[in-house]
Protein backbone atom coordinates (compact mmCIF):
# COMPACT_ATOMS: atom_id res chain seq x y z
CA UNK A 1 0.00 0.00 0.00
CA UNK A 2 1.15 3.57 -0.54
CA UNK A 3 2.44 5.26 2.57
CA UNK A 4 1.59 8.22 3.79
CA UNK A 5 3.25 11.63 1.25
CA UNK A 6 3.51 15.26 2.39
CA UNK A 7 4.82 17.59 0.58
CA UNK A 8 6.87 19.70 0.13
CA UNK A 9 9.73 18.01 1.57
CA UNK A 10 11.16 21.09 2.45
CA UNK A 11 10.27 25.20 2.64
CA UNK A 12 12.23 28.18 3.78
CA UNK A 13 10.43 31.44 4.30
CA UNK A 14 11.01 35.04 6.03
CA UNK A 15 9.28 35.14 9.49
CA UNK A 16 5.98 36.72 9.18
CA UNK A 17 5.45 34.83 5.81
CA UNK A 18 2.91 32.65 5.50
CA UNK A 19 3.23 29.06 4.40
CA UNK A 20 1.24 25.60 4.08
CA UNK A 21 2.17 21.89 4.57
CA UNK A 22 -0.54 19.49 2.29
CA UNK A 23 -0.69 15.75 3.69
CA UNK A 24 -2.23 12.55 1.64
CA UNK A 25 -2.87 9.41 4.43
CA UNK A 26 -2.94 6.05 3.90
CA UNK A 27 -6.11 5.24 1.84
CA UNK A 28 -9.01 4.23 4.82
CA UNK A 29 -7.05 5.92 7.72
CA UNK A 30 -9.88 7.43 9.15
CA UNK A 31 -7.50 9.16 11.84
CA UNK A 32 -4.90 11.82 10.73
CA UNK A 33 -2.35 13.32 12.75
CA UNK A 34 -0.21 16.55 12.33
CA UNK A 35 3.31 16.76 14.92
CA UNK A 36 5.83 19.15 14.87
CA UNK A 37 9.26 18.54 15.70
CA UNK A 38 11.77 20.52 17.12
CA UNK A 39 15.74 19.58 16.13
CA UNK A 40 16.40 17.23 19.35
CA UNK A 41 13.11 16.85 20.66
CA UNK A 42 10.32 14.53 20.24
CA UNK A 43 7.23 14.80 17.84
CA UNK A 44 4.12 17.15 19.41
CA UNK A 45 1.23 16.63 18.40
CA UNK A 46 -0.46 19.72 17.18
CA UNK A 47 -4.15 18.52 16.01
CA UNK A 48 -6.08 15.22 15.67
CA UNK A 49 -8.50 14.75 13.19
CA UNK A 50 -11.28 11.34 12.73
CA UNK A 51 -12.65 11.66 9.71
CA UNK A 52 -12.76 15.84 9.12
CA UNK A 53 -13.79 16.40 12.40
CA UNK A 54 -10.99 17.99 15.06
CA UNK A 55 -10.60 15.77 17.93
CA UNK A 56 -7.82 17.19 19.86
CA UNK A 57 -6.27 20.83 18.91
CA UNK A 58 -5.10 21.87 22.38
CA UNK A 59 -1.70 22.30 21.40
CA UNK A 60 -2.25 24.06 18.62
CA UNK A 61 -1.10 27.45 18.78
CA UNK A 62 -4.95 28.79 16.99
CA UNK A 63 -3.88 32.93 16.65
CA UNK A 64 -1.25 31.11 14.12
CA UNK A 65 -2.00 27.88 13.04
CA UNK A 66 -4.90 26.26 11.36
CA UNK A 67 -5.38 22.87 9.86
CA UNK A 68 -8.50 21.41 7.84
CA UNK A 69 -9.21 18.23 6.58
CA UNK A 70 -11.78 18.61 3.73
CA UNK A 71 -14.10 15.44 2.71
CA UNK A 72 -12.30 13.29 5.71
CA UNK A 73 -9.06 12.64 3.36
CA UNK A 74 -6.58 15.15 2.47
CA UNK A 75 -5.34 17.78 4.94
CA UNK A 76 -3.39 21.10 4.99
CA UNK A 77 -1.94 23.08 7.98
CA UNK A 78 -0.95 26.47 7.73
CA UNK A 79 0.91 28.77 9.71
CA UNK A 80 0.47 32.26 9.21
CA UNK A 81 2.85 35.08 9.92
CA UNK A 82 5.65 32.41 10.81
CA UNK A 83 7.49 33.18 13.46
CA UNK A 84 11.36 31.87 14.23
CA UNK A 85 10.25 29.35 16.66
CA UNK A 86 8.18 27.73 14.11
CA UNK A 87 11.24 26.20 12.43
CA UNK A 88 10.76 22.28 12.37
CA UNK A 89 10.13 19.10 11.18
CA UNK A 90 6.40 18.86 10.15
CA UNK A 91 5.14 15.38 10.31
CA UNK A 92 2.16 14.12 9.16
CA UNK A 93 0.28 10.40 10.60
CA UNK A 94 -2.61 8.41 10.06
CA UNK A 95 -4.02 5.14 11.63
CA UNK A 96 -6.87 3.40 10.69
CA UNK A 97 -8.92 4.28 13.94
CA UNK A 98 -8.43 6.20 16.85
CA UNK A 99 -10.21 4.34 19.17
CA UNK A 100 -7.87 1.24 18.49
CA UNK A 101 -4.48 -0.33 18.96
CA UNK A 102 -3.49 0.59 15.35
CA UNK A 103 0.00 2.15 14.69
CA UNK A 104 0.45 5.87 13.34
CA UNK A 105 1.91 5.22 9.94
CA UNK A 106 4.20 8.41 9.06
CA UNK A 107 5.28 10.75 6.19
CA UNK A 108 8.89 11.80 5.72
CA UNK A 109 8.04 15.46 6.86
CA UNK A 110 8.36 18.80 5.45
CA UNK A 111 11.06 20.56 6.96
CA UNK A 112 10.77 24.30 7.79
CA UNK A 113 13.33 26.64 7.87
CA UNK A 114 12.15 30.40 9.00
CA UNK A 115 14.78 32.96 8.31
CA UNK B 1 -0.75 14.50 32.93
CA UNK B 2 1.16 12.13 31.68
CA UNK B 3 4.72 12.43 30.70
CA UNK B 4 7.57 10.04 28.67
CA UNK B 5 11.32 10.21 29.54
CA UNK B 6 14.07 9.07 27.93
CA UNK B 7 17.13 9.93 30.26
CA UNK B 8 19.83 8.77 27.58
CA UNK B 9 20.41 11.16 24.65
CA UNK B 10 23.01 9.03 23.04
CA UNK B 11 24.35 5.06 22.84
CA UNK B 12 26.76 3.43 21.31
CA UNK B 13 26.84 -0.40 20.19
CA UNK B 14 29.14 -2.66 18.73
CA UNK B 15 28.43 -4.23 15.80
CA UNK B 16 26.05 -8.09 17.14
CA UNK B 17 26.18 -6.62 20.54
CA UNK B 18 23.33 -5.46 22.58
CA UNK B 19 22.21 -2.47 23.92
CA UNK B 20 19.05 -1.47 25.86
CA UNK B 21 17.26 1.72 25.57
CA UNK B 22 15.42 3.47 28.83
CA UNK B 23 12.39 4.86 29.00
CA UNK B 24 10.20 5.93 31.74
CA UNK B 25 6.81 7.42 31.74
CA UNK B 26 4.31 8.62 34.35
CA UNK B 27 0.61 8.25 34.50
CA UNK B 28 -2.35 7.61 36.54
CA UNK B 29 -4.06 5.41 34.19
CA UNK B 30 -3.88 1.47 34.39
CA UNK B 31 -4.66 0.84 30.31
CA UNK B 32 -2.65 2.32 27.89
CA UNK B 33 -0.59 1.10 25.11
CA UNK B 34 3.48 1.78 24.71
CA UNK B 35 5.40 2.18 21.65
CA UNK B 36 9.00 2.08 20.63
CA UNK B 37 9.32 4.07 16.94
CA UNK B 38 12.91 4.49 14.69
CA UNK B 39 13.61 7.54 12.94
CA UNK B 40 16.77 7.39 10.30
CA UNK B 41 18.02 10.32 8.75
CA UNK B 42 15.23 10.05 5.99
CA UNK B 43 12.92 11.37 8.93
CA UNK B 44 10.20 8.58 8.21
CA UNK B 45 9.21 7.23 11.59
CA UNK B 46 9.02 3.53 11.49
CA UNK B 47 6.81 1.28 14.45
CA UNK B 48 9.37 -1.18 15.79
CA UNK B 49 7.22 -2.50 18.95
CA UNK B 50 4.29 -1.89 20.92
CA UNK B 51 2.78 -3.20 24.36
CA UNK B 52 -0.13 -3.08 26.04
CA UNK B 53 -0.47 -2.53 29.79
CA UNK B 54 -2.94 -5.21 30.47
CA UNK B 55 -0.56 -7.88 28.92
CA UNK B 56 1.90 -9.16 31.07
CA UNK B 57 4.22 -10.73 28.85
CA UNK B 58 6.95 -8.58 27.24
CA UNK B 59 6.86 -7.95 23.67
CA UNK B 60 9.27 -9.33 20.78
CA UNK B 61 9.53 -8.48 17.35
CA UNK B 62 12.69 -10.61 16.10
CA UNK B 63 15.64 -8.99 17.36
CA UNK B 64 13.65 -6.03 19.32
CA UNK B 65 12.20 -7.32 22.76
CA UNK B 66 10.72 -4.89 25.40
CA UNK B 67 11.39 -5.10 29.45
CA UNK B 68 8.08 -3.59 30.11
CA UNK B 69 7.43 -3.07 34.31
CA UNK B 70 4.42 -1.69 35.01
CA UNK B 71 4.89 -0.97 38.31
CA UNK B 72 7.97 0.96 38.04
CA UNK B 73 6.58 2.41 34.98
CA UNK B 74 9.65 1.53 33.19
CA UNK B 75 9.61 0.45 29.22
CA UNK B 76 13.06 -0.52 28.20
CA UNK B 77 13.79 -1.81 24.75
CA UNK B 78 16.48 -4.14 23.98
CA UNK B 79 18.04 -4.58 20.94
CA UNK B 80 20.07 -8.25 20.00
CA UNK B 81 22.79 -8.82 17.38
CA UNK B 82 22.61 -5.05 16.56
CA UNK B 83 23.45 -4.20 12.83
CA UNK B 84 24.42 -1.22 11.40
CA UNK B 85 21.09 -0.20 10.16
CA UNK B 86 19.51 0.14 13.39
CA UNK B 87 21.70 3.53 13.55
CA UNK B 88 19.19 6.22 14.53
CA UNK B 89 16.79 7.87 16.78
CA UNK B 90 14.48 6.14 18.85
CA UNK B 91 11.38 7.42 20.80
CA UNK B 92 9.46 6.06 23.46
CA UNK B 93 5.39 6.75 23.08
CA UNK B 94 3.10 6.63 25.30
CA UNK B 95 -0.96 6.32 24.30
CA UNK B 96 -3.77 6.53 26.64
CA UNK B 97 -6.40 4.04 25.98
CA UNK B 98 -9.75 5.13 23.91
CA UNK B 99 -11.86 4.50 26.96
CA UNK B 100 -10.75 7.38 28.63
CA UNK B 101 -11.57 9.43 25.84
CA UNK B 102 -7.85 10.40 24.99
CA UNK B 103 -5.77 9.64 22.08
CA UNK B 104 -3.20 11.26 21.51
CA UNK B 105 0.53 10.06 21.44
CA UNK B 106 3.35 11.61 23.94
CA UNK B 107 6.73 10.92 22.82
CA UNK B 108 9.84 11.07 24.86
CA UNK B 109 12.72 13.14 24.06
CA UNK B 110 14.73 10.46 22.02
CA UNK B 111 18.04 8.74 22.53
CA UNK B 112 19.99 8.67 19.35
CA UNK B 113 21.74 5.14 18.73
CA UNK B 114 25.11 4.41 17.05
CA UNK B 115 26.04 1.15 15.76
CA UNK B 116 30.01 0.59 15.51
CA UNK B 117 31.46 -1.40 12.77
Amino acid sequence: EAGVAQSPRYKIIEKRQSVAFWCNPISGHATLYWYQQILGQGPKLLIQFQNNGVVDDSQLPKDRFSAERLKGVDSTLKIQPAKLEDSAVYLCASSSWGGSNQPQHFGDGTRLSIL
Amino acid sequence: AQTVTQSQPEMSVQEAETVTLSCTYDTSESDYYLFWYKQPPSRQMILVIRQEAYKQQNATENRFSVNFQKAAKSFSLKISDSQLGDAAMYFCAYRASPRFGTYKYIFGTGTRLKVLA
